[in-house]
């Protein structure tokens, strides 16, 4: 069975950098996409980026352009969400999604989720 | 630009049926989705994709009681016999090339 776990809650000044992982087991790493999404509180789902672990690229939504970086590490099975410049709008739960990969290409759905990490930005 | 659109809220009753909606913008009505359910405090789960030809594949363990359709622009998801613990909200997603998008998401009340 697929899970995806999540590191522990953060919290941060604002200004600073977070860096979020996300270990996958139970499934195979390389045949997946990784995506990360954050949830405000109180607020709907929203895409960051994702990336194909088997090819190290990553791609990123545009509102995070520049202030996001997406990696993994196919030896842990571990993709990490690194957010700079972080404010106190940053606060939200921040969840690691699989995209299954079909003849090499993200399929679409994600069809698993990680239990989400908080990460609060507070001075 | 591709954009989903969702109600905002829904309510049904215990053991009766609800219709959930996410209308796909101008231009991409055949796109597939994928439906997602968010209890309280819990991070979402995978319900199942709905094709634009109305087929639709389910995630490992989701009951029989959840379905999906589309009409159109239009892709709908069928809850029966509703029980308490499927008082959620629910996202709906879809993809493009590069790009991931969601609903602004359903919060259904079980009455």
């Amino acid at each position: 069975q697929v899970q995806l776990v999540h590191s522990g809650a953060e919290v941060k000044k604002p200004g600073s950098s977070v860096k979020v992982s996300c270990k996958a087991s139970g499934g195979t790493f390389s045949s997946c996409a990784i995506n990360w999404v954050r949830q405000a509180p109180g607020q709907g789902l929203e895409w960051m980026g994702t990336i194909i672990p088997i090819f190290g690229t990553a791609n990123y939504a545009q509102t995070f352009q520049g202030r996001v970086t997406i990696t993994a590490d196919e030896s842990t099975s571990t993709a990490y969400m690194e957010l700079s410049s972080l404010r106190s709008e940053d606060t939200a739960v921040y969840y690691c999604a699989r995209e299954y990969l079909a003849d090499g290409l993200p399929s679409g759905p994600f069809d698993y989720w990680g239990q989400g990490t908080l990460v609060t930005v507070s001075s | 630009q591709l954009v989903l659109t969702q109600s905002p809220s829904a309510s049904a009753s215990l053991g009766a049926s609800v219709k959930l909606t996410c209308t796909l913008s101008s231009g991409h009505s055949r796109y597939t989705i994928a439906w997602h359910q968010q209890q309280p405090q819990k991070g979402p789960q995978y319900l199942m994709k709905v094709n634009s030809d109305g087929s639709h594949r389910k995630g490992d363990g989701i009951p029989d009681r959840f379905s999906g359709s589309s009409s159109g622009a239009e892709r709908h998801l069928t809850i029966s016999s509703l029980q308490s613990e499927d008082e959620a909200d629910y996202y709906c997603q879809t993809w493009g090339t590069g790009i991931r998008v969601f609903g602004g998401g359903t919060k259904l009340t079980v009455l």
